[in-house]
């Protein structure tokens, strides 16, 4: 079983759209989450950590469920420039520390 | 401007070759980490490093060596006994507290093509 676990879509959704994205982990010791938005022939960059409680910027919404071992991310109000790669990163704890760990990655396409 | 820098951007070789990428970091950051991705994959650790002279092996080691021997340093050499060396580098840092890593900041990457 893959430790981070991403559907790959793509999500292909018209602007103004509402678009949740889920990720589960395998590891029940994870400490820290983190979803990274990636365009295409681009380096990942931080969109947002996820928090216990719960996370909110702007358009976008994190949250975390550490029963069911899932994370997800929804976004409002889709817009064009929201196409990209979003990735789930869990950080697990290897050989003493701890290490991120990065799901494949969904795809999400806003059209007009 | 603070940041992580990797170079170059593009890097072609000819197989049998040794290359070294560099990632230069001025964040401050404790941890350093080399991680691949190949078209339509998710990052893969190769090697990460949580302080000054010392770095672990991640996922997919084998073919590849690092040092660090600067806390802002982390170049990742890949050797010819690396099969599938073409693909895309990306180097980040974090900051290391209480054992449990930050958020990571990415470096523009390096894409090496290997014929």
């Amino acid at each position: 079983r893959k430790e981070v676990e991403q559907d790959p879509g793509p999500f292909n959704v018209p602007e103004g759209a509402t678009v949740a994205f889920n990720c589960t982990y395998s590891n029940s010791a994870s400490q820290s989450f983190f979803w990274y938005r990636q365009d295409c022939r681009k380096e990942p960059k931080l969109l947002m950590s996820v928090y216990s409680s719960g996370n909110e910027d702007g358009r976008f919404t994190a949250q975390l469920n550490r029963a069911s071992q899932y994370i997800s991310l929804l976004i409002r109000d889709s817009k064009l420039s929201d196409s990209a790669t979003y990735l789930c990163v869990v950080t697990l704890l290897s050989g003493g520390s701890y290490i991120p760990t990065f799901g494949r990655g969904t795809s999400l396409i806003v059209h007009p | 401007d603070g940041g992580i820098t990797q170079s170059p951007k593009y890097l072609f070789r000819k197989e049998g070759q040794n290359v070294t990428l560099s990632c230069e970091q001025n964040l401050n950051h404790d941890a350093m980490y080399w991680y691949r991705q190949d078209p339509g994959q998710g990052l893969r650790l190769i090697y990460y490093s949580q302080i000054v002279n010392d770095f672990q092996k991640g996922d997919i080691a084998e073919g590849y060596s690092v040092s660090r021997e600067k806390k802002e340093s982390f170049p990742l050499t890949v050797t010819s006994a690396q099969k599938n060396p073409t693909a895309f580098y990306l180097c980040a840092s974090s900051i290391k507290r209480g054992g449990t890593s930050y958020e990571q900041y990415f470096g523009p990457g390096t894409r090496l093509t290997v014929t």
